[in-house]
């Protein structure tokens, strides 16, 4: 049973471009989670999504930032017109249900030059 | 706004010996669930323990024990024979149990070190 699965694992963009993180949720499970880390930083929850729904994106930067979970395919996390200031791990979790214990994936390093 | 606190920076401990993690939070909540996850340096999150406050035993994992003091706010690791995978990142997250709060709220994290 794959765990939940990120690519790339690491991401390097100029500022002003655009950056697309994926994540795969582990099988069966239909809820994902996107969090943050900033350099010496704990993890910062983002937004939550189910499949075709954002539930709670309390999280997110007001600009720049979105994320869908589409029927199909993996979740993705978009960062338009990157700065440096958002150079981070990027972390994406599934669970099977909602409460459920939360499942990691390896992370996203995103570097902006 | 919750707020988790982990006030040790870095703590380092011998081979073999017993430490323990300091974590302190806030809450208005009266149910929710504490965590400890695992960050080793190839990043990956790893669940060690995890305590719903309603359940006044503390959790246990083989080596690993907690020591939650609800009424103090307190939730502290403890790794007892330390090894040297044990080094890592240790971070400390709470999350309310009731709908609507599904993000974990993490502490800053403890920097382990094992010295051998």
């Amino acid at each position: 049973n794959a765990g939940v699965m990120q690519n790339p694992r690491h991401l390097v963009r100029r500022r002003g471009q655009e950056a697309r993180l994926r994540c795969s949720p582990m099988k069966g499970h239909s809820h994902v989670y996107w969090y943050r880390q900033l350099p010496e930083e704990g993890l910062k929850f983002m937004v939550y999504l189910q499949k075709e729904n954002i539930i709670d994106e309390s999280g997110m930067p007001k600009e720049r930032f979105s994320a869908e979970f589409p029927k199909e395919g993996p979740s993705i996390l978009r960062i338009q017109q990157v700065v440096r200031g958002d150079s981070a791990a990027y972390f994406c979790a599934s669970s099977p249900s909602r409460g459920h214990e939360q499942f990691f994936g390896p992370g996203t390093r995103l570097t902006v030059l | 706004a919750q707020t988790v606190t982990q006030s040790q920076p870095e703590m380092s401990v011998q081979e073999a010996e017993t430490v323990t993690l300091s974590c302190t939070y806030d809450t208005s909540e009266s149910d929710y669930y504490l965590f400890w996850y695992k960050q080793p340096p190839s990043r990956q999150m790893i669940l060690v323990i995890r305590q719903e406050a309603y359940k006044q035993q503390n959790a246990t994992e083989n080596r690993f024990s907690v020591n939650f003091q609800k009424a103090a706010k307190s939730f502290s690791l403890k790794i007892s024979d330390s090894q040297l995978g044990d080094a890592a990142m240790y971070f400390c997250a709470y999350r309310p149990r009731r709908g609507g709060a599904d993000g974990l709220t993490f502490g800053k994290g403890t920097h382990l070190i094992i010295q051998p």
